[in-house]
């Protein structure tokens, strides 16, 4: 799987959108984008995911970039149900789900 | 929505013993299942691939004949740590394939080996 760069951490407060940035310069043309969250003491929850075109689902969007090398999760209105370590994955022929250490967004009010 | 579960959410076993956790799709079929291992604040490790009917495909290090990986149908899979050590203790989280590479993630299991 294409190795995926997103910041260790982000603050928001709440009410506020915020937007979650991921690298993923190596990716290749039949890569999907997913991003999964994991909040404490439980099994990651799937987000969203897309292949080029930015993608909105109740909880998200998802803006890929033109050249598909990066893409940015976007929360509307962070709560603090939100607080949680967010996962940008690529996936590849294998469809497995390498995670890296992910971005940890913090939502204060 | 597909919903994953595990059984149990945690356990508690003697050094030496074995201890199965399962892992069940509750309103689709998924040929294909994951299972993961969490260690305190850290990211979730790949364990292996399981397709229902046939082997499991483990992951570099990760050691066949003592995670024991049954995938009968195609609503369960098993996940077997057999003579569990301290060392073993761990999260472990299974999911379930669907369409373009989703995967859905089942609560979570705890396990602590004294």
């Amino acid at each position: 799987d294409a190795k995926t760069t997103q910041p260790n951490s982000m603050e928001s407060n709440e009410e506020e959108p915020v937007h979650l940035p991921c690298n993923h310069s190596t990716i290749s043309g039949t890569d999907y984008i997913h991003w999964y969250r994991q909040l404490p003491s439980q099994g990651p929850e799937y987000v969203i995911h897309g292949l080029t075109s930015n993608v909105n689902n109740r909880m998200a969007s998802l803006a890929i970039a033109e050249d598909r090398k990066s893409s940015t999760l976007i929360l509307h209105r962070a709560t603090l149900r939100d607080a949680a370590v967010y996962y940008c994955i690529n996936t590849g022929t294998a469809s497995k789900l390498t995670f890296g250490t992910g971005t940890r967004l913090q939502v204060t009010l | 929505g597909a919903v994953v579960s595990q059984h149990p959410s945690w356990v508690i076993c003697k050094s030496g013993t074995s201890v199965k956790i399962e892992c069940r799709s509750l309103d689709f079929q998924a040929t294909t299942m994951f299972w993961y291992r969490q260690f305190p604040k850290q990211s979730l490790m790949l364990m292996a691939t399981s397709n229902e009917g046939s082997k499991a495909t483990y992951e570099q290090g990760v050691e066949k004949d003592k995670f024991l990986i049954n995938h009968a149908s195609l609503t369960l899979s098993t996940l077997t740590v057999t003579s569990a050590h301290p060392e073993d203790s761990s999260f472990y989280i299974c999911s379930a394939r669907v369409a373009t590479d989703t995967q859905y993630f089942g609560p979570g299991t705890r396990l602590t080996v004294l």
